[in-house]
């Protein structure tokens, strides 16, 4: 079975500084996703970054980057020039990839990131 | 376009009564997903419906829960009999499709429906 594993419960930062949000996962495939997803207090889930593990390039999207460790199962997410709007929870994920993929996300415990003016 | 659409937003029932939560998916989407956040927990799988195939309903904690999707679209779940463990937020996902063939689809989350059993 799969395991996701985010062991800060909490972080802070201050506006405009540098923050990393750690993730381990635990799995025997080989090829599969990994995602960073927010949640605001709003509630609603939304795509922050994914990365494909047979792909070695990290993952970046616009302020949002990966560094991604496979042979460490490490996964973690660096938000550069953090904003207010950043606050949330944030959820690192894994999904297999094709092979009697059911598709469903296997979710960590979160990080609640506050981003202080 | 419409996202994933959940409703009620927020339900206060008594233990041991029957309810209903909906879910909308995007509309196209063949995907459906259910998860479970209890407080301050990261989401737990519930079940998914991928197109016209059975379901997987690996992830249901027991059988006082059920979910269908009627018409490839509409999806309701189901729990009988709630009890306070039930308390938690349950949010629906869709995606274009989940068996990754057309590779990997992202799933949008709704806004969830914070249940609360007294």
């Amino acid at each position: 079975a799969q395991t996701v594993t985010q062991s800060q419960p909490e972080m802070s930062v201050q506006e405009a500084e540098t923050v990393t949000l750690s993730c381990t996962y635990d799995t025997s495939e080989s090829n599969y996703y990994l995602f960073w997803y927010k949640q605001p207090p709003s509630r609603q889930m939304i795509l922050v970054i994914r990365q494909e593990a047979y792909k070695q390039q990290n993952a970046t999207e616009n302020r949002f980057s990966v560094n991604f460790q496979k042979a460490a199962k490490s996964f973690s997410l660096k938000i550069s020039d953090s904003q207010l709007g950043d606050t949330a929870m944030y959820f690192c994920a894994f999904m297999k990839h094709y092979s009697g993929n059911t598709g469903k996300l296997i979710f960590g415990q979160g990080t609640t990131l506050q981003v202080k003016p | 376009g419409a996202g994933v659409s959940q409703s009620p937003s927020n339900k206060v029932t008594e233990k041991g009564k029957d309810v209903e939560l909906r879910c909308d998916p995007i509309s196209g989407h063949t995907a459906l997903y259910w998860y479970r956040q209890s407080l301050g927990q990261g989401l737990e799988f519930l079940i998914y419906f991928q197109g016209n195939s059975a379901p997987d309903k690996s992830g249901l904690p027991s059988d006082r829960f059920s979910a269908e999707r009627t018409g490839g679209s509409v999806s309701t779940l189901t729990i009988q009999r709630t009890q306070q463990e039930d308390s938690a937020v349950y949010l629906c996902a869709s995606s274009l499709d989940g068996t990754g063939r057309v590779g990997n689809q992202p799933q949008h989350f709704g806004d969830g429906t914070r249940l609360s059993i007294l």
